[in-house]
């Protein structure tokens, strides 16, 4: 069955501290989409990046940078000189095609405070 | 423009009460998804509309009945709920591929 593991349940940092949230994610799809997604206290899910399982090329975007490895199944994801904005619930996720359809399975979320 | 947007925000309903969740987009999507989502839990999926149809019922009691009217609108008619249907409803849309989704606010419904 497809899954996805966060370890991770809650992360604490002070400002500034880099911090990396972990993923890694199990699938027999040998073509799948995998996303971090960001909820802040008000609750609405914010997407963040999406990979193909064909694109392994590492992104950096301002302070995120992803580092996606799937000789061991991982997808992580790493914020550069935390902000106290920071703060939220981050999810990793997978999207699998089950009879014609895509679903989409989340990680149970890391929790992550960034300390003033 | 990536919005999706839900109506109402809050909502607080008796256990005897008829009422409807509303999502819309105009991203032109083509998929469209009711998730369900307790506190300090992931997103639980409740159903998928693919190209306005019902793909994927995750075996949701029939008190959640779903409508998609278009390929813009998505609804969800709640009728005698239970205190533990009190949840954050999430509507989500994408394209039909896989691809990411992207989601709406949320209604936070509490059920008396």
């Amino acid at each position: 069955a497809q899954k996805v593991t966060q370890a991770q349940t809650e992360i604490s940092v002070v400002e500034k501290e880099d911090v990396t949230l972990d993923c890694v994610y199990e699938t027999r799809d040998t073509t799948y989409y995998l996303f971090w997604y960001k909820q802040p206290p008000s609750g609405e899910l914010v997407f963040l990046i999406r990979r193909n399982s064909f694109d392994e090329q590492n992104e950096i975007s301002g302070r995120y940078s992803w580092n996606f490895q799937k000789s061991t199944s991982s997808f992580n994801f790493t914020i550069t000189a935390s902000q106290v904005v920071d703060s939220a619930v981050y999810f990793c996720a997978l999207s699998e095609r089950t009879s014609g359809t895509y679903k989409y399975i989340f990680g149970t979320g890391t929790r992550l405070k960034v300390l003033a | 423009d990536t919005e999706v947007t839900q109506t109402p925000k809050h909502l607080v309903m008796g256990m005897t009460n008829k009422k409807s969740l509303k999502c819309e987009q105009h991203m032109g999507h083509r998929a469209m998804y009711w998730y369900k989502q307790k506190a300090k839990k992931p997103p639980e999926l409740m159903f998928v509309y693919s190209y306005e149809k019902l793909s994927i019922n995750e075996s949701v009691p029939s008190r959640f009945s779903p409508e998609c009217p278009n390929s813009s609108l998505l609804n969800l008619h709640l009728h005698a709920l239970q205190p533990e249907d009190s949840a954050l409803y999430l509507c989500a849309s994408s394209q039909p591929n896989g691809d990411e989704q992207y989601f709406g606010p949320g209604t936070r419904l509490t059920v008396t």
